[in-house]
């Protein structure tokens, strides 16, 4: 499969500890995104690469989460100290840059509970 | 701030009847449109998009959108839906040579009886 893949697919953790996702874009994909989304909602913008570049945060990214994309392919998104606020799922996804309109493919997301 | 508004959140259709699911954007520039589906337990699939041109755009399993630009409107239609189209449809705008980045709406759900 060349799609978008995310790992864990599922993560249960106890509020307060650490979790890592980690996603590996299509190869040759040099965008990168990492959305949210909770039950009833459409998915949230959280942050965006250009290779290895972060060029945008939003401001739903507090001051716990942070993501990481060091060579320029897979990315890594961290969230410190759960809060049952934070259970979703994040998502990730890859576009090509290519000056005019780009399709973002989607992995499959992984699902946070945090208890 | 860029936002998108679909309509229906919830939509029941018997097999054959024609759907359309309405989506509003507000932004004043030029915008690229999206629609996604997310069937049950799968992820998000690109259904169809506008970037520029015709703007009754075409996409997979016999859906097509229509951008009205006067009503800051991208609607979804099928003429005659299956049991299978059953899923979350999602309307997304993003800003022409930018990021890319998509903003999404709440997302409608489909409900379709054999």
């Amino acid at each position: 499969d060349t799609g978008v893949s995310q790992d864990p697919r599922h993560k249960i953790t106890k509020r307060g500890q650490n979790v890592t996702f980690r996603c590996d874009p299509i190869s040759e994909h040099n965008r990168l995104y990492w959305y949210r989304q909770t039950l009833g909602q459409g998915p949230e913008f959280l942050t965006y690469f250009q290779n290895e570049a972060q060029l945008e945060k939003s401001r739903l990214l507090s001051d716990r989460f942070s993501a990481e994309r060091p060579k320029g392919s897979f990315s890594t998104l961290e969230i410190q100290r759960t809060e049952q606020g934070d259970s979703a799922m994040y998502l990730c996804a890859s576009s090509l840059s290519t000056g005019g309109g780009n399709t973002i493919y989607f992995g499959e997301g992984s699902w946070l509970t945090v208890v | 701030a860029q936002s998108v508004s679909q309509h229906n959140h919830h939509v029941i259709l018997s097999e054959a009847a024609s759907l359309e699911l309405g989506c509003n954007y507000s932004y004043g520039g030029t915008v690229n449109l999206f629609w996604y589906v997310q069937y049950p337990g799968q992820h998000l699939q690109l259904l169809l998009k506008y970037f520029s041109g015709d703007p009754l755009v075409k996409g997979i399993k016999g859906f097509e959108a229509e951008f009205i630009k006067s009503k800051f409107s991208f609607n979804l239609r099928k003429p005659s839906v299956q049991w299978s189209d059953t899923a979350e449809y999602f309307c997304a705008v993003s800003r022409t040579g930018n990021t890319g980045k998509l903003i999404f709406g709440q997302g409608t759900t489909l409900q379709v009886k054999p």
